[in-house]
């Protein structure tokens, strides 16, 4: 979706590197999902941010929530080849309320042990 | 484990014919969603009901249909297939609309030849 902007689309890294990855919406965000997916496979629940400033880590990932710029940050610590995969992030944008998610189109990650 | 079982995985069929998706929700939710992803076009909404009812439409065609029955299982129903139409297509749940995450199945990869 346009709305909803991925950057950078690919990236590639050496284990053990930082990397980060961003989300921006072109709309007001009333929440922010990040999911991380297998090629062909299905998406799975990584975090959700609500709050501007609100801040959530799961053991090396971390994600970051500006309200003002309308954006979110990923951030992986010490990245390792379990965490290769697409990296996808939804948005709550309140159409009508129903509560569906607008998705960016994706960071694919490799990691190269 | 979502939670959410989609059936068929795998689908392979040819042009003009029609298919039907299944999807499970996870215990207790009551409002589903079908997205459809490709290369081109990424995660794109297509339709949502919440107990029985349809909630929101998004790019959905119209040889497409959906319906969600009252055990909360939902069917879509793709017809006069077109080679476009392959794609992955992704079944999620939620307990209501803007509940929070969507929790989402394995998909249903779809091939038309």
């Amino acid at each position: 979706s346009q709305e909803l902007e991925q950057s950078p689309q690919s990236l590639i890294v050496q284990e053990g590197k930082n990397l980060t990855i961003n989300c921006t919406s072109s709309k007001t965000l009333y929440g922010l999902y990040w999911y991380k997916q297998k090629y062909g496979e299905g998406l799975i629940f990584l975090m959700m941010l609500q709050k501007g400033g609100e801040e959530k880590s799961h053991e090396k990932i971390t994600a970051k929530l500006d309200e003002k710029k309308q954006q979110s940050s990923l951030h992986i610590t010490a990245s390792q080849p379990s965490h290769a995969g697409i990296y996808l992030c939804g948005a709550d944008i309140r159409i009508s309320n129903t509560g569906k998610l607008i998705f960016g189109q994706g960071t694919t990650l490799q990691v190269k042990p | 484990d979502s939670g959410v079982t989609q059936t068929p995985k795998h689908l392979i069929t040819a042009t003009g014919q029609r298919v039907t998706l299944r999807c499970s929700p996870r215990s207790g939710d009551l409002s589903v969603y079908w997205y459809q992803q490709s290369l081109d076009q990424g995660l794109q909404f297509l339709i949502q009901y919440y107990n029985g009812e349809e909630r929101a439409k998004g790019n959905i065609l119209e040889r497409f249909s959906a319906q969600q029955f009252p055990d909360l299982h939902s069917e879509l129903n793709l017809s006069s297939l077109e080679l476009g139409d392959s794609a992955l297509y992704f079944c999620a749940s939620s307990v209501e609309p803007g509940a929070g995450e969507l929790f989402f199945g394995e998909g249903s990869r779809l091939t038309v030849l």
